[in-house]
């Protein structure tokens, strides 16, 4: 059964530009999680869908958003790149949020 | 509202010790305990989950934790360690349904093990 895969793994990008992750969840699950990872702040959850449906949201700026598409697949979406957004950024996903919740290899985000 | 503290941030360990990494945990409502591991530029790997049962759960690569819900702890153990365990570790809590996909991570320990 294959796992969470997150595209790309790296990517550069700079300041003021907008970047798009995409991730794609194990078959059968319908929540799909994004979180933040910095050596600062630790691990700090973005959003949460499930079934195409924003359930959580975290503490971050609107500048933060994503999406969920039908075949549960998820971006998240980041405008007007700021020097600290550079972070990992993590999928998870679950068969429905309430259960364990299984990661993406993430994707190491870095503006210049 | 739900927390995480792991209260050692960094343990150091000889290689075939015996090694215990601590986490409490707050919430309001009942949970469900995981530890992952994380190794350099990769993602979490879920090592144990505690969901409900019993309080002993194994997991993978031979580690253990024990849900302790009077001391709010779920603490992580394995009783010889090698090399390749060197990595760091995060306790996390899921609490009910209105954090559905919320898991609250604590700040990780940095497990080294030495030869």
């Amino acid at each position: 059964k294959a796992g969470v895969t997150q595209t790309p793994r790296y990517l550069i990008k700079t300041r003021g530009q907008q970047v798009t992750l995409s991730c794609s969840p194990i078959s059968g699950h319908r929540s799909v999680s994004w979180y933040q990872q910095t050596p600062g702040q630790g691990l700090q959850f973005l959003f949460e869908y499930f079934s195409e449906t924003q359930r959580n949201k975290g503490n971050f700026p609107g500048r933060f958003s994503g999406r969920q598409f039908s075949n549960s697949r998820s971006e998240m979406n980041v405008s007007t790149l700021e020097l600290g957004d550079s972070a990992l950024y993590l999928c998870a996903s679950s068969k429905t949020g309430a259960t364990e919740a299984f990661f993406g290899q993430g994707t190491r985000l870095t503006v210049v | 509202a739900q927390s995480v503290t792991q209260l050692d941030s960094q343990v150091p360990v000889f290689e075939e010790a015996p090694v215990e990494l601590r986490c409490n945990y707050s919430s309001s409502v009942s949970v469900y305990l995981f530890w992952y591991v994380q190794y350099p530029n990769q993602g979490l790997q879920l090592l144990l989950k505690y969901l409900s049962g019993s309080t002993l759960v194994k997991g993978i690569n031979g580690f253990e934790a024990e849900f302790n819900k009077s001391q709010t702890s779920f603490h992580l153990r394995k009783p010889s360690v090698h090399i390749s365990d060197t990595a760091e570790y995060f306790c996390a809590v899921l609490g009910d349904n209105t954090n559905a996909g919320k898991s609250t991570f604590g700040d990780g320990t940095t497990l080294t093990v030495k030869p």
